[in-house]
């Protein structure tokens, strides 16, 4: 496939725990972006990466949320001692990096965090 | 500070008739529009954009309007399908490129 994917799609984990979240971006993509959406809500801007740029970090909520990038591609978000409210779909999205390029998203991953 | 609004949540529609998506926006600084349609358990999907030069894009059964004295958008979809039941996100960029603003979203329902 040549779309944006993201692993795992669904993960349930308990209040405390450590996550990890992978996205393999479009081959070619220069840009990469996080997301998360909470119920009900919009998509919240969480960290973007542009090249060997450093990356935009405005957007994450707490020290608990981290994000790495190696080179152009695949993408590791990690949450450590997760809370309930870290319960979202997080959404992975990469485009050329032009300023109107679209973002192109993956599907997501549903994290519960019980 | 939700800088990109979308007030109806939901809109139900009959097929074949115009469906009218609003959306408003508070940074004077965004200059780039973007609608993103989303199924369930899809990411979303971009659907059309325009920029503030322009006060309106056109394809096929989608235009999107920008009023910018207003900082307003519309997206009209004429004619509605049963394939347009969908969430549709109106998103902005400008004052920090690529960090686009998403509105919370409006579920549309098209009905037979």
């Amino acid at each position: 496939g040549a779309g944006v994917s993201q692993s795992p799609s669904n993960k349930v984990t308990e209040k405390g725990k450590d996550v990890e979240l992978r996205c393999d971006p479009i081959s070619g993509h220069t840009a990469l972006y996080w997301y998360r959406q909470r119920l009900g809500q919009g998509l919240e801007f969480l960290i973007y990466f542009q090249g060997n740029s450093a990356p935009d970090k405005s957007g994450l909520p707490s020290d608990r949320f981290s994000a790495e990038r190696t080179g152009e591609s695949v993408s590791t978000l990690t949450i450590q001692r997760t809370q309930q409210e870290d319960s979202a779909v997080y959404l992975c999205a990469s485009n050329r990096g032009s300023y109107n390029s679209p973002l192109h998203f993956g599907n997501g991953t549903r994290l519960t965090v019980t | 500070d939700q800088q990109v609004k979308q007030n109806s949540p939901s809109l139900s529609v009959q097929e074949g008739r115009i469906s009218i998506l609003n959306c408003d926006y508070t940074n004077s600084m965004f200059d780039y529009f973007l609608w993103y349609k989303k199924y369930p358990a899809e990411g979303p999907t971009f659907l059309i954009s325009i920029s503030s030069i322009k006060d309106k894009n056109e394809d096929g059964r989608f235009t999107v309007f920008l009023n910018k004295s207003a900082k307003h958008l519309s997206l009209h979809i004429v004619p509605s399908q049963p394939g347009d039941s969908a969430v549709y996100f109106c998103a902005a960029i400008g004052d920090s490129w690529g960090k686009l603003q998403f509105g919370a979203g409006t579920q549309v329902v098209v009905t037979p």
